[in-house]
């Protein structure tokens, strides 16, 4: 079983300071991790993801994820905030041995907030 | 590339009347999904198509039936529409190569009076 929790409901950070968003799973095995962001009255939108390989996974818009198999964490972060960065993200996993239904598991999700 | 397309993007329905949602990606994928998003209820999966010619049960499939028309298409049926389905929903698509990362479209916001 495929599991994962954003123990954040709300992240408030005021602009041009770091931000951090919290994700930590469960999988059996190696996890695919994943995060996606959400704007007001928008679909999801793919930030980045860890298949393998370098612990620090960088995507679209400046941010970045640090995987930790130890805390079997994959927070999300970035270094300067921007007022736009305000939405709704969404951590997911999926482990690789499920096959051809390539289900994840989403977060319930975390509404970052940035103040000007 | 539209990507992943849904329509329509509003539908008010009378309790009982049926509706299709319509998706549709130009992304060569695979796998497409519906999702419904609810308040403090996160995403949660409907049905999803694995590859052209299956379909499969999410967590919450009661009350919606789903056609995969075609690689490119995937629609949602709502038979007899109730208040409880009220909700926005998600066609998603992804590759089944790699991790296999998804691609939403815009969504659909229904309300059932």
């Amino acid at each position: 079983a495929q599991s994962v929790a954003q123990p954040e409901d709300q992240v408030n950070v005021a602009e041009g300071n770091p931000l951090t968003v919290k994700c930590t799973y469960s999988v059996s095995g190696n996890p695919y991790l994943f995060w996606y962001v959400q704007y007001p009255n928008r679909g999801l939108q793919f930030l980045l993801k860890y298949i393998t390989g370098d612990n620090l996974v960088k995507g679209s818009y400046g941010f970045e994820a640090e995987f930790n198999k130890s805390q079997t964490s994959f927070h999300l972060k970035k270094p300067s905030a921007l007022v736009s960065d305000s939405a709704l993200y969404f951590c997911a996993v999926r482990d690789p041995r499920s096959g051809g239904s390539y289900i994840p598991t989403f977060g319930r999700g975390t509404s970052l907030i940035v103040h000007p | 590339n539209a990507g992943v397309t849904q329509t329509p993007k509003f539908q008010v329905l009378k309790t009982g009347q049926s509706m299709t949602l319509q998706c549709a990606q130009d992304m060569n994928h695979n796998s497409m999904y519906w999702y419904r998003q609810d308040p403090g209820m996160g995403l949660r999966l409907i049905y999803y198509s694995a590859s052209e010619g299956t379909t499969d049960k999410g967590e919450v499939p009661n009350g919606y039936n789903v056609s995969r028309l075609n690689k490119r298409e995937f629609s949602l049926r709502l038979e007899s529409a109730a208040p409880s389905q009220t909700s926005v929903y998600f066609c998603a698509s992804s590759p089944t190569q790699g991790a296999g990362e998804q691609y939403f479209g815009p969504g659909t916001r229904l309300t059932v009076t």
